[in-house]
């Protein structure tokens, strides 16, 4: 079993729609979540992050914790065609290590 | 501006060779890691450091060595024994202690080996 998954997609939406982007992870001891993204041929970037369960908002993404289902997500709202772009859920280790563990990520294609 | 260095952004080897990527960074952070993307797929973990003269082995390192001499770098060598090296490379940093604290990417290195 993969330590973080996501699905590959891609996810494709209209401009101005909800795209929903889902995560789940294995590590029941997880404190902290990430989403990246990351255009083609660059690094990732970080948009968000998570610790506690329910929603944090930033601008037009919200991301939500779910530690007993051992799920996070990502939402972002009125998405547009510069937000077409790979994102990755990353888990932080609850070991002593804190090691950053990444999901496969999601393509999400915002078409105009 | 504080950030972290990667050089050069494009290298291209012979099989055989030994390789050595760059990795700077001036935010003074302790923690330093070397992730490994293919194409399609996400950042698989080569090596990490939490201090300055310690690192640990992450899920994929045979076939890769680091030093961790100075706390503001940390290099990363693709030897000879690397099956499959040709792959996008990324350095981050991050400040340890607080597991919240998430990881600053370099711009990474491009390396293809023929």
């Amino acid at each position: 079993q993969k330590e973080v998954e996501q699905n590959s997609g891609p996810l494709s939406v209209p401009e101005g729609a909800i795209a929903s982007l889902n995560c789940t992870y294995s590590d029941r001891g997880s404190q902290s979540f990430f989403w990246y993204r990351q255009y083609s041929g660059k690094s990732p970037e970080l948009i968000m992050s998570i610790y506690s369960n329910g929603d944090k908002e930033d601008g037009r993404f919200t991301a939500q914790l779910n530690k007993a289902s051992q799920y996070v997500s990502l939402l972002i709202r009125d998405s547009q065609p510069s937000d077409s772009a790979t994102y990755l859920c990353a888990v932080k280790t609850s070991d002593s290590s804190y090691k950053l563990i990444f999901g496969s990520g999601t393509r999400l294609l915002v078409r105009p | 501006d504080g950030g972290i260095t990667q050089s050069p952004k494009y290298l291209f080897r012979k099989e055989g060779q030994n390789v050595t990527l760059s990795c700077e960074q001036n935010l003074n952070h302790d923690a330093m890691y070397w992730y490994r993307q293919d194409p399609g797929q996400g950042l698989r973990l080569i090596y990490y450091s939490q201090i300055v003269n310690d690192f640990q082995k992450g899920d994929i390192a045979e076939g890769y060595s680091v030093s961790r001499e100075k706390k503001e770098s940390f290099p990363l060598t693709v030897t000879s024994a690397q099956k499959n090296p040709t792959a996008f490379y990324l350095c981050a940093s991050s400040i340890q202690g607080p597991p919240n604290s998430p990881l600053h990417f370099g711009n990474g290195t491009r390396l293809t080996v023929t």
